[in-house]
């Protein structure tokens, strides 16, 4: 596709709910990431993966998220029990390497009743 | 860990006016990325530095690396409603692929 593709754009969860975020990365691009925006805030990192490895997973904030991307192409954030405070956007990015500019997709908005 | 700041947050502009945004990383970065989110939208790549002192222009912008390789600086010039929007830096250090992205400055241009 022409850029990254995510959905649903919006979700509503409410507390306790499991919620599984998609991200359909740009076709060729072996690096993906995903971020968290709060409000007002910058992306903070999330995950990446380089094709099906992922190879660093240290800014997922509790074992209630999980991420894969099984087949190296399209990719899958899963919150499970959700809170409050995960409410945030969801955005997914991917790249042709590690270092190379970010192609971010236009995002989930998470909100968590 | 890493930090990345930036300032200022907010910047309201008459058009047509000049902008400056800073940013200020706690460690030495290997490159530094600014992005540009319109409202509503997500983060737009806009240009990387990766030398020290490095400076790079895109038509009316102006980016500049610092020469320790901790701060750099977007500067736009005579200022358009089109440049409304939110303008973050985001460095990586040593792990080439990990982005800190600054909170952002929100400029805003009264035509």
């Amino acid at each position: 596709g022409a850029g990254v593709s995510q959905s649903p754009r919006y979700k509503v969860a409410k507390r306790g709910q499991d919620v599984a975020l998609r991200c359909d990365p740009i076709s060729g691009h072996v690096s993906l990431f995903w971020y968290q925006q709060a409000l007002g805030q910058g992306p903070e990192f999330l995950t990446y993966f380089q094709n099906e490895a992922q190879l660093d997973k240290s800014g997922l904030p509790s074992d209630r998220f999980f991420a894969e991307r099984p087949e190296g192409s399209v990719s899958t954030l899963k919150i499970q029990r959700t809170q409050q405070e995960d409410s945030a956007v969801y955005l997914c990015a991917s790249s042709t390497d590690g270092s190379a500019p970010l192609h971010f997709g236009n995002g989930t908005r998470l909100t968590v009743t | 860990g890493q930090q990345v700041m930036q300032i200022p947050q907010y910047q309201h502009v008459q058009e047509g006016e000049d902008f400056t945004t800073y940013c200020n990383s706690s460690t030495t970065l290997s490159n530094i990325q600014w992005y540009k989110q319109r409202p509503g939208g997500h983060p737009v790549f806009l240009i990387q530095l990766v030398k020290s002192g490095e400076v790079k222009k895109q038509k009316r912008l102006t980016f500049q690396f610092g020469e320790a390789k901790k701060n750099s600086s977007l500067h736009i010039t005579a200022t358009q409603t089109t440049d409304v929007g939110t303008y973050f830096c985001a460095g990586s250090g040593g792990s080439n692929y990990k982005l800190t992205f600054g909170k952002g400055t929100l400029l805003t241009v009264n035509p």
